[in-house]
């Protein structure tokens, strides 16, 4: 059962446009949202993250909008750039610190 | 600024081998966590080391062991390996469990022939 679920599983978008990717969470006990991003036979990187107190974060061209109620969050990147193009991972924290991960999606930006 | 170093790179076995993977964490990191990625697939939570002791575990086959030795590196041990657990390994570092971020080495590619 995948505890967190993401969408959509691949995105293109035109250099300039913006990229939006969906997650979704079950458990109410996760307590710290990050995005990771992933280049092949990278480690996942991160990106940006959120806590459930807050509904936006913005760092850069980079935004997470949390919506606790709904128990889904976004990520938003502005203006993509072809160097964006990569695998991007939501994940929740649950107990002990261990990561949840969404399943990903891999985006490509066309220049 | 220190990252989270994993050993070796790539490591190719055969069927029924063992492989050691190791990691060390970044300096004043206590908490070290071990993820296996197959291809086009997620990351999936292994096991967790805090302050030496196994702080959780999460689908690790019995064939699979670790540990965190005193100075916070951690292995992965990896007996009778099947080509099923050609994967890529990450190893994660934090300070804590559940308090800062978690950082994520470059991984260990096995393949398993």
């Amino acid at each position: 059962q995948q505890q967190v679920k993401q969408s959509p599983q691949s995105l293109i978008v035109q250099k300039g446009g913006i990229s939006i990717i969906n997650c979704a969470y079950e458990n109410t006990a996760f307590d710290y949202f990050p995005w990771y991003q992933q280049f092949p036979g990278k480690g996942p990187a991160l990106l940006i993250a959120i806590r459930p107190d807050v509904s936006e974060k913005k760092e850069g061209r980079f935004t997470i909008s949390f919506n606790k109620s709904a128990k889904q969050f976004s990520l938003h990147i502005m203006d993509s750039q072809p160097g964006d193009s990569a695998t991007y991972f939501c994940a929740a924290r649950g107990d002990r610190g261990k990561l949840i991960f969404g399943q990903g999606t891999e985006l490509s930006v066309k220049p | 600024a220190a990252g989270v170093i994993q050993s070796p790179r790539h490591l190719i076995k055969e069927k029924r081998e063992t492989a050691t993977l190791k990691c060390y964490p970044i300096p004043r990191h206590d908490t070290v966590y071990w993820y296996q990625q197959g291809p086009g697939q997620d990351p999936q939570f292994l096991i967790s080391f805090y302050e030496k002791m196994q702080s959780d575990k999460g689908s690790i086959p019995d064939r699979f062991s670790a540990q965190q030795f005193s100075d916070y590196h951690s292995e992965l041990n990896m007996s009778s390996l099947e080509l099923g657990d050609s994967a890529l390994y990450f190893c994660a570092s934090s300070v804590g469990t559940g308090v800062t971020e978690a950082f994520f080495g470059q991984g260990t590619r096995l393949t398993v022939v």
